[in-house]
């Protein structure tokens, strides 16, 4: 089946530094990753549509200018977090697929701040 | 736009006894249904879904979900649980014309916590 690894899986760093998260679709073309970040215990919140080739299409209230992403292959997406921030701390999960058959996840990064 | 509403944000039940997890989803729009399951820490992973045809669906290990149109539910239930199923489940929706790539809306999810 479709496989999707998100690396790293878990990350610390220092406040203002900034933090990239990479999604790659291992055995199938992704023209369209999608990128959520959850907080605990609550749902997925959609961030962002990546997209191949073309601006990603960010969700109303996130920030572009600090949740950098870039979709330069059919076969990897990278979150970038600039300047992070404690409050910016989270469980980031990417996502690829088919469509139709619904979205293999990632397994998800989780990024604290300090 | 579509959304969803899951019922209960928690059902803790023993071991084999059923359990039912119940979401209802409101749109102007055909749709497609989906539950994800995730366990600590992880990414989600696809239980079953709901695309056309029969509107009973039935995954691997068990689980099945009823599409019922004309109370906008899909229910997800289980006859007998195992302490293996315990984790967070979400229901999802997904435009069936393929609007916004289709983009999924998530429910809030489900924590089921099976006790011995």
């Amino acid at each position: 089946g479709a496989v999707v690894s998100q690396h790293p899986s878990w990350v610390i760093c220092k406040s203002g530094t900034s933090v990239k998260i990479e999604c790659r679709s291992l055995d199938f073309q992704a023209t369209t990753m999608f990128w959520y970040r959850q907080f605990p215990k609550q749902s997925l919140m959609l961030m962002a549509t990546s997209n191949e080739g073309s601006k990603a299409t960010y969700e109303q209230g996130v920030e572009k200018d600090k949740f950098l992403i870039n979709h330069a292959s059919l076969t990897l997406s990278t979150l970038t977090v600039t300047s992070a921030h404690p409050e910016d701390s989270s469980f980031y999960i990417c996502s690829a697929g088919q469509g139709v058959d619904g979205y293999t996840f990632g397994s998800g990064t989780r990024l604290t701040v300090v | 736009a579509q959304s969803v509403t899951q019922l209960d944000s928690q059902v803790p039940v023993f071991e084999e006894a059923p359990v039912e997890l119940r979401c209802n989803y409101s749109s102007s729009v055909s749709v497609y249904l989906f539950w994800y399951v995730q366990y600590p820490n992880q990414g989600l992973q696809l239980l079953l879904k709901y695309l056309s045809g029969s509107t009973l669906v039935e995954s691997i290990n068990g689980f099945e979900a009823e599409f019922n149109k004309s109370q906008t539910s899909f229910h997800l239930r289980k006859p007998s649980v195992h302490i293996s199923d315990t984790a967070e489940y979400f229901c999802a929706v997904s435009e069936s014309s393929g609007g916004s790539n289709y983009k999924l809306t998530f429910g809030k999810g489900t924590l089921l916590t099976v006790n011995p």
